[in-house]
């Protein structure tokens, strides 16, 4: 069964500075894809980014990259120049034959 | 346009109530999904309808029963819910399922805050 594991609860940031949220997964396939979703109070959940397995280069969108190591089975999401509205909880999440699996997610807080 | 819709936003309701949530795209898509979260969780997937036929049903109880009139519309009746009923219902759509190797990204609804009293 697949699973997707964010170890870090919590995490807070800078404006302006730079934060990375981890991310790991567990599978046996081999053709699969990876995103990132955020989910501000607003409870609307906004999909992120996106990484296909099959691709070596590393997704980015805007402030939004990842470091997708698919022999680690890890996908991080790194935010750049973190703006206010960046607030939000952020979760990982794997999608393969059997439609999507999400981590527990990160809470991260913007500090002005 | 990369909008799913969904109505009621807030919804109380008793134990021995029927209502309906609903959902709407216009993007489409063919496949489309229902999901439970609790507050500080993931969402739970709970049915996923694939050109309108039913493909998924997560071993959900009966007194939530889904429906999927057309291409655009999903529908979760609700009857006889319990307390721990109580979540936010998000609504997701995707331009197919993960049949065939191909697997999309799931756009979300606002979702239906919900209240069983």
């Amino acid at each position: 069964a697949q699973t997707v594991t964010q170890s870090q609860p919590e995490m807070s940031v800078q404006e302006a500075e730079t934060v990375t949220l981890s991310c790991t997964y567990d599978t046996s396939e081999s053709d699969y894809y990876l995103f990132w979703y955020k989910q501000p109070p607003s409870r609307q959940m906004i999909l992120v980014i996106r990484q296909e397995a099959y691709k070596q280069q590393n997704a980015t969108e805007n402030r939004f990259s990842v470091n997708f190591q698919k022999a680690a089975k890890s996908f991080s999401l790194k935010i750049s120049d973190s703006q206010l509205g960046d607030a939000a909880m952020y979760f990982c999440a794997y999608n393969g034959a059997n439609n999507l699996f999400f981590g527990t997610g990160t809470r991260l807080t913007v500090i002005p | 346009d990369t909008e799913v819709t969904q109505t009621p936003k807030h919804l109380v309701m008793g134990m021995t109530n029927k209502k309906s949530l609903k959902c709407e795209q216009h993007m489409g898509h063919r496949a489309m999904y229902w999901y439970k979260q609790k507050a500080k969780k993931p969402p739970e997937l709970m049915f996923v309808y694939s050109y309108e036929k039913l493909s998924i049903n997560e071993s959900v109880p009966s007194r939530f029963s889904p429906e999927c009139p057309n291409s655009s519309l999903l529908n979760l009746h609700l009857h006889a819910l319990q307390p721990e009923d109580s979540a936010l219902y998000l609504c997701a759509s995707s331009l197919s399922g993960t049949s065939g190797g191909t697997y999309y990204e799931q756009y979300f609804g606002p979702g239906t805050r919900l209240t069983v009293t």
